[in-house]
């Protein structure tokens, strides 16, 4: 079974700074997908940024991109020029691509706190 | 797009009531997700079906939850007799083939008093 692990429960940065969050994950499979999740207080689950593990690029949406290490199995998600708006929770996801409608696996979170 | 459409927001009931959550997907979407999120085990997947059936669902913690998904338009999870310990926020995702990820709805806040 796949799992995915987020060591850093909180996070802060000061606005304007850039900021990283780090995920590994376990997994014996050679196609799968990757996602960052943003959770607001609304509680919304708001897709970030997501990674297909064939493609060697790192993904990249605006602010937010990512370092994607295959060999390490290592997923972090950058933030850069960070907003007050970008206070909250963040979950790297796992997601099979070798079986189809396959379940998304979560980690624990990290809790990001922007200063003003 | 009204997005994947969660109903209700919040629910409180009383301890051995039953309560049903419901879920409208996306259209077109072929994959619908349930799943609980709680401060002590984060987010849990309860069940998940494709084109309408039911592929796993060994996240339901006990026979007093049930799922269907009587058509692509509409699922249920119904919890019976509710207990304190099922108060949660419920989620619902629904995907398409599953590379672009899921969208969540806004999710049911259930309290079971």
């Amino acid at each position: 079974a796949q799992t995915v692990t987020q060591s850093q429960p909180e996070m802060s940065v000061q606005e304007a700074e850039t900021v990283t969050l780090s995920c590994t994950y376990d997994t014996s499979e050679s196609d799968y997908y990757l996602f960052w999740y943003k959770q607001p207080p609304s509680r919304q689950m708001i897709l970030v940024i997501r990674q297909e593990a064939y493609k060697q690029q790192n993904a990249t949406e605006n602010r937010f991109s990512v370092n994607f290490q295959k060999a390490a199995k290592s997923f972090s998600l950058k933030i850069s020029d960070s907003q007050l708006g970008d206070a909250a929770m963040y979950f790297c996801a796992y997601r099979s691509a070798e079986t189809s409608g396959s379940r998304l696996t979560f980690g624990e979170g990290t809790q990001l706190t922007v200063n003003p | 797009d009204a997005g994947v459409i969660q109903s209700p927001r919040h629910e409180v009931t009383e301890m051995g009531q039953e309560v049903t959550l419901r879920c409208k997907p996306i259209s077109g979407h072929n994959s619908l997700f349930w799943y609980r999120q709680t401060m002590m085990r984060g987010l849990e997947l309860l069940i998940y079906f494709n084109n309408n059936v039911p592929i796993d669902d060994s996240g339901m913690p006990e026979d007093r939850f049930s799922a269907k998904m009587p058509n692509a338009s509409f699922s249920t999870l119904k919890i019976q007799p509710s207990e304190p310990r099922d108060s949660a926020v419920y989620f619902c995702a629904s995907s398409f083939r599953g590379a672009r990820g899921y969208t969540f709805g806004s999710g049911t806040r259930l309290t079971v008093v």
